[in-house]
């Protein structure tokens, strides 16, 4: 059974500052499709970005970039510039390409320090 | 602008009271899932529609049902709220198989209060 782990349960940044959140996942499949998802203190989940596992480039979204590494099957998020919109809950998500669930990882809570 | 609405936001009920709640789309997507979320927690599935056809997890409990009469609208019917089943409850959409997709669209979800 495929698995998601984020294990930063906590993270904070300083205003302006890099941060990178991990997420691991375990599968057997060969193509799937990664995500993370923001979800501030209002609730709304969001898309931040997206990776489809047979590109090797790894996506970018503005500030938000991912560090993909498939055989290691490592799915790192990287926020640059951290703005205080940015601290929010962050769930590294993972889907089979052909099957309709998502598996989302525990979350981890970013904090951005003024 | 294109999107997942639910409604109401907020929702009280009284232990044992049936209650619904409701989601609707302006996505056209065929797959509908129905996610419960405790504070600090990641979203659980409890079911999804693909189309008319509907998927339960093994361990969504029986007092959890849906419906879906078409393809914008999706209830979530809980039977027999207990105490425990005081969360968000998050309605999200998606369409599979278009290859520039797969990610979820989320509606802002209904907080549920049981007293």
């Amino acid at each position: 059974a495929q698995t998601v782990t984020q294990s930063q349960p906590e993270m904070s940044v300083q205003e302006a500052e890099t941060v990178t959140l991990s997420c691991t996942y375990d599968t057997s499949e060969s193509d799937y499709y990664l995500f993370w998802y923001k979800q501030p203190p209002s609730r709304q989940m969001i898309l931040v970005i997206r990776q489809e596992a047979y590109k090797q480039q790894n996506a970018t979204e503005n500030r938000f970039s991912v560090n993909f590494q498939k055989a290691a099957k490592s799915f790192s998020l990287k926020i640059s510039d951290s703005q205080l919109g940015d601290a929010a809950m962050y769930f590294c998500a993972y889907r089979r390409t052909s099957y309709d669930k998502v598996i989302f990882g525990p979350g981890t809570s970013l904090s951005v320090i003024p | 602008d294109a999107m997942v609405i639910q409604n109401p936001r907020y929702q009280v009920t009284q232990f044992g009271k049936p209650v619904t709640l409701s989601c609707s789309q302006t996505l056209n997507h065929n797959v509908m899932y129905w996610y419960q979320q405790k504070s600090s927690q990641a979203p659980k599935l409890l079911f999804h529609y693909y189309d008319k056809d509907f998927n339960n997890e093994a361990d969504t409990p029986d007092n959890f049902q849906s419906r879906r009469p078409n393809t914008s609208f999706c209830f979530l019917d809980i039977r027999s709220p207990g105490l425990g089943d005081a969360a968000m409850y998050l309605c999200a959409t998606s369409r599979p198989h278009v290859a520039d997709s797969y990610e979820q669209y989320f509606g802002p979800g209904t907080r549920l209060t049981v007293t």
